[in-house]
Order: C-alpha cells, then sequence, then structure tokens
C-alpha cells in the first residue's frame, strides 16, 4: 500500500519562504508525476504544481514566480518551496501524486500552514 | 486560464440519486477526475478518465463527460456520501480544479 507522508513549517511570517517535503513509502516513486495543492480554510482545492522523478516541471502560471519544486529519488522524496509567504498563502498543503492520465490517485496528509505576523 | 464550474451545493435524499456537475470549455475533449473530500479530511480519487473507478471505490459512483459537461452521478446515495466533491481536468499542463460542490444527504 503506497502511501505519502509530509512534514513541513506550519507557522511563518510574511516575506519568509514556505518548505514542505513530501516522502513516498511503500511503492514506486518512478512514473509518477508528483503534485502539490493547497486549500484555503472554508475554500476548494488549488493546484500549485507538479514535478517527475526526472526532476521536470509544471507550476501553476500564477505562482511561477514564487515556486521551486525539486525531487531526490534516492529518498524517494520531493519538496515545494514558495518564496515570499503573505496571508494569503494561508492553507492546508497537500502532497499528491498519480501516473499519467490516471489521476491524483495518492494524497499525504496535509499540512496547514499559517502565515502571520 | 481554463475555469472549471459546478454548482455551490446539490442535497440529495438517501436512496435517491445524485448529479453534480462541473462545467468547462470542450471540457468533453479533455479526460474529467472527480474526488471526494469528507470534513477533516485529504481528498480521494473516485473517477478517473472520465468514467472509470479506482478500486475501493464503490459501483454507485459514476461519471459521463461530453461536450462541455462533465457529471458525477450518485446513484442509491447513503448519508456517508455527504461530502464536498471536486471536478478536475488538465489543460495546458496544469492542473485545474473546480470550485467543489457541497453535498447535503438529507
Amino acid at each position: 500500500q503506497v502511501r505519502l507522508h509530509q512534514w513541513g513549517a506550519g507557522l511563518l511570517k510574511p516575506s519568509e519562504t514556505l518548505s514542505l517535503t513530501c516522502a513516498v513509502y511503500g511503492g514506486s516513486f518512478s512514473g509518477y508525476y508528483w503534485s502539490y495543492i493547497r486549500q484555503p480554510p472554508g475554500k476548494g482545492l488549488e493546484w500549485i504544481g507538479e514535478i517527475n522523478d526526472s526532476g521536470s516541471t509544471n507550476y501553476k502560471s500564477s505562482l511561477k514566480s514564487r515556486v521551486t519544486m525539486s525531487v531526490d529519488t534516492s529518498k524517494k522524496q520531493f519538496s515545494l518551496k514558495l518564496t515570499s509567504v503573505t496571508a494569503a498563502d494561508t492553507a492546508v498543503y497537500y502532497c499528491a501524486g498519480g501516473q499519467s492520465a490516471a489521476g491524483l490517485k495518492l494524497w499525504g496528509q496535509g499540512t496547514l500552514v499559517t502565515v502571520s505576523s | 486560464s481554463y475555469e472549471l464550474t459546478q454548482p455551490p451545493s446539490v442535497s440529495v435524499s438517501p436512496g435517491q440519486t445524485a448529479s453534480i456537475t462541473c462545467s468547462g470549455d470542450k471540457l468533453g475533449d479533455k479526460y474529467a477526475y472527480w474526488y471526494q473530500q469528507r470534513p477533516g479530511q485529504s481528498p480521494v480519487l473516485i473517477i478517473y478518465q472520465d468514467n472509470k473507478r479506482p478500486s475501493g471505490i464503490p459501483a454507485r459512483f459514476s461519471g459521463s463527460n461530453s461536450g462541455n459537461t462533465a457529471t458525477l452521478t450518485i446513484s442509491v446515495t447513503q448519508t456517508m456520501d455527504e461530502a464536498d466533491y471536486y471536478c478536475q481536468t488538465w489543460h495546458i499542463n496544469s492542473v485545474v480544479f473546480g470550485g467543489g460542490t457541497e453535498l447535503t444527504v438529507l
């Protein structure tokens, strides 16, 4: 049973950098697209970007200037950095993964990130 | 940018059929996906490639996609189906989610 476990700082000040990491347990890391998705309190899902095991990335255009995703295939981990955070970045952040055209079948447990001075 | 539109809420009586729509320009030319999210939980993929169910998803969940509209149908709706439902597609190398529909079973 493949599962994702994510971690990272939960409280940030404005202008700081959000950093999250997600580890894949119990299954393959290659052949998947690994995504980060966020959900502001009481609101819907927003895709942030994705990366594959080769390090090829796609980012949401409106966040592209602040987002960097990376992979460490040896550890079966992928990470998100979001710079210059503001209160508008307060959300539950999920890591997720899926194989091409098969949807996001795997989800992490979510991490609440709060941006507050 | 590409947008997917869902009704904010849908109500259904237990045992009846619920339908949740998702509209987008020429959505039928793309694959549609559906996720269920119960309060406080991570989303769960319930439909992929328009009408396929991952293993473990009950057969009462079905999907269709044609023209500009994808539809999630839940037959013989149960109280445990009360949740938020999100549609999703791909557009130019980006994942796009609909705004979500809150399904109330009462």
